[in-house]
């Protein structure tokens, strides 16, 4: 199984401060990436396919990245971005996710 | 509005058995492919498995820990996907979350998720 992770596990940061969650394949997966976000106590929720942000997503949140190290940036830290986000490839069955990056409110 | 709503959850005891719901709704659910993904504190994310739409087979697929154990199943007349979980470990503790598995130029993604269920495996 490829495996996927994320660095930091988590962060402390300030509203508007810039953050970047970093994600590594194990072998490389193209662009075959997605990010979740997840809330305390709900489902996660999709926010980023490739380089296609989902829709309603804010566009303060951006995705690059390709082969095996991924990045999403959240451009201005919003109070409502205070949660954990996933990564997750689709270039190799099964489809495996990241540990997860928890951000925080420093 | 896309909705997926699990139910069935609880507690069994190591070798029991239970089956999961989907109510799924907002979608034409027959065309679809739906996954099953677990979430525990310790191993965060799992694919569980995979139903493709009739239309493409029915076919299912397991993760290595599950396999033989799980199976998944849908009725498209009710539009309810189900998880059978037979020979229950500790370690299969877990939310179960059931998705709606999308593909997109090669790239299959959970495009949305219930409210997850809870399955506790202890004696």
């Amino acid at each position: 199984d490829i495996q996927m992770t994320q660095s930091p596990p988590s962060v402390s940061a300030s509203i508007g401060d810039r953050v970047t969650i970093t994600c590594r394949a194990s072998q490389g997966i193209g662009d075959r990436l997605a990010w979740y976000q997840q809330k305390s106590g709900k489902a996660p929720v999709l926010i980023y396919v490739a380089s296609s942000l989902q829709s309603g997503v804010p566009s303060r949140f951006s995705g690059s990245g390709s082969g095996t190290d991924f990045t999403l940036t959240i451009s201005s830290l919003q109070p409502e971005d205070f949660a954990t986000y996933y990564c997750q490839q689709s270039e190799s069955f099964p489809q495996t996710f990241g540990q997860g990056t928890k951000v925080e409110i420093k | 509005e896309v909705q997926l709503v699990e139910s069935g959850g609880g507690l069994v005891k190591p070798g029991g058995s239970l089956r999961l719901s989907c109510a799924a709704s907002g979608f034409t659910f027959i065309d679809a492919w739906m996954s099953w993904v677990r979430q525990t504190p310790g191993k965060g994310l799992e694919w569980v498995g995979r139903i493709k739409s009739k239309v493409n087979g029915g076919t299912t697929d397991y993760a290595a820990p599950v396999e033989g154990r799980f199976t998944i199943s849908r009725d498209d007349s009710k539009n309810t996907l189900y998880l059978q979980m037979d020979s229950l470990k500790t370690e299969d503790t877990a939310v179960y979350y059931c998705t709606w598995l999308r593909s997109h130029a090669g790239r299959n993604f959970f495009d949305n998720w219930g409210q997850g269920t809870l399955l506790t495996v202890s004696s």
